[in-house]
């Protein structure tokens, strides 16, 4: 059981530079969820997608995040233009029925922007 | 402010003592608590889930308490081992809208 899969699992770029973070639930599960990790301000949920659409994206922090599912095994993250505060360690998790059930998380991609 | 205030941030304890973590909220109306395991440098793993009925749950030496109506909620080790360093993260869903509100962690480190 391969678990979710993050890749990359460390990025650096540098600012204004598109960033493009991906996820591969778990087999069978239907829901899938981005987080975002901080010292400061510790885990946040981004967006949760269930049956590959978009159900809650109020955590989206703003227009320059957006996030694909086109299909049930692959999810996209996208931050551009990228800036120095969203470094940060991205997750994906899934599900096999929406936030209720228990999510089971990826490594996580660090991120860093310069 | 936060809907999920966990305490105390940090602590060290020595191998083998027990130890209990708190977790306040305020997220209403109630839906469930979990209680979630990460190690460093690795996503989190959940420990355990209390919905409003119920007041206590094990898993292995980690027992979690929940007392819906002062909103409190305890993860207690026992007999801690090494590989019980980690960071412990409340997780509260709000039955309303089902969002999700985290805490911070508590930063537990065993010592030899």
């Amino acid at each position: 059981d391969a678990g979710v899969i993050q890749s990359p699992r460390h990025e650096v770029t540098e600012m204004g530079q598109e960033v493009t973070l991906r996820c591969k639930p778990i087999s069978g599960h239907n829901s899938l969820f981005w987080y975002r990790q901080t010292m400061m301000r510790g885990l946040e949920l981004l967006i949760y997608f269930n049956n590959n659409v978009p159900i809650d994206d109020s955590g989206m922090p703003e227009d320059r995040f957006s996030a694909k599912m086109p299909n049930a095994s692959f999810s996209t993250l996208k931050i551009q233009p990228s800036e120095p505060r969203d470094s940060a360690v991205y997750f994906c998790a899934s599900s096999s029925a929406g936030r209720d059930n228990e999510q089971f998380f990826g490594p996580g991609t660090r991120l860093t922007v310069l | 402010k936060n809907q999920v205030e966990q305490s105390p941030q940090s602590l060290i304890i020595l191998e083998g003592k027990n130890c209990t973590l708190q977790c306040n909220y305020t997220v209403s109306p109630f839906s469930n608590l979990r209680w979630y395991k990460q190690d460093t440098g690795r996503g989190p793993v959940s420990l355990t889930i209390m919905t409003f009925s119920e007041n206590t749950k094990s898993n292995g030496r980690y027992t979690a308490t929940l007392d819906a109506d002062t909103k409190q909620s305890s993860l207690h080790i026992t007999a801690s081992q090494l590989s019980d360093s980690a960071s412990y993260i409340c997780v509260v869903t709000n039955y309303g809208n089902n969002r999700l509100a985290f805490g911070k962690g508590n930063q537990v480190v065993v010592i030899p």
